[in-house]
């Protein structure tokens, strides 16, 4: 079975842009959850999707945002991005909610903004 | 605020000794998670502790959870060089629906 996987693996961009990131999550897997990882801060929690729908989100600013589809694939947008956004940002999926299963990671995105 | 912390952050050993990360969270968990980070990689599953005082074994790998549901620990006896990475534990609170990871242990283990 194929595992989980992000789109693009690495991203450069300018402080203000926006940023769409991809996540595929492995087959069968209807839940999909995003962490940021730095390495000042660790993992945190930005938001976990099961069906299509937001089924709990982190402390994080509105300018982040996310949505999943109908497929389970899913995506997470940055809006006016700031220097301090530079992180890895991985995805997780799991069979379903995740405060019942194991979560299954992929090798994320590393966003640099400059 | 929710905060699982995980001591001590650095841990050094020679190949052979044995190790161990502590998690710590202020509040009561319902369940605890345990991943391992390689460097340059991504966190890969370990375990899942549910029960109080559940004690689960794989292999080398110890994973306790306490009895009143707010510590976990990893011991891993006679480390080998394949252990190396961080170790993290991911706790889901009784009122949450998220897990707050800890700060992870980051173990070298010198052959």
């Amino acid at each position: 079975k194929a595992g989980v996987t992000q789109t693009p693996r690495y991203l450069i961009k300018t402080r203000g842009q926006q940023v769409t990131l991809s996540c595929s999550p492995i087959s069968g897997h209807r839940s999909v959850s995003w962490y940021q990882q730095t390495p000042g801060q660790g993992l945190q929690f930005l938001f976990e999707y099961f069906s299509e729908t937001q089924r709990n989100k982190g402390n994080f600013p509105g300018r982040f945002s996310g949505r999943q589809f109908s497929n389970s694939r899913s995506e997470m947008n940055v809006s006016t991005l700031e220097l301090g956004d530079s992180a890895l940002y991985l995805c997780a999926s799991s069979l379903g909610w995740t405060d019942s299963y194991e979560q299954y990671f992929g090798p994320g995105t590393r966003l640099t903004v400059t | 605020g929710q905060q699982v912390m995980q001591i001590p952050q650095y841990q050094h050993v020679q190949e052979g000794e044995d190790f161990t990360t502590y998690c710590n969270s202020s509040t009561t968990l319902s369940n605890i998670q345990w991943y391992k980070q390689r460097p340059g990689g991504h966190p890969v599953f370990l375990i899942q502790l549910v029960k109080s005082g559940e004690v689960k074994k794989q292999k080398r790998l110890t994973f306790q959870f306490g009895e009143a549901k707010k510590n976990s620990s990893l011991h891993i006896t006679a480390t080998q060089t394949t252990d190396v990475g961080t170790y993290f534990c991911a706790g889901l609170t009784n009122f949450g629906n998220q897990f707050y990871f800890g700060t992870g242990t980051s173990l070298t283990v010198i052959p």
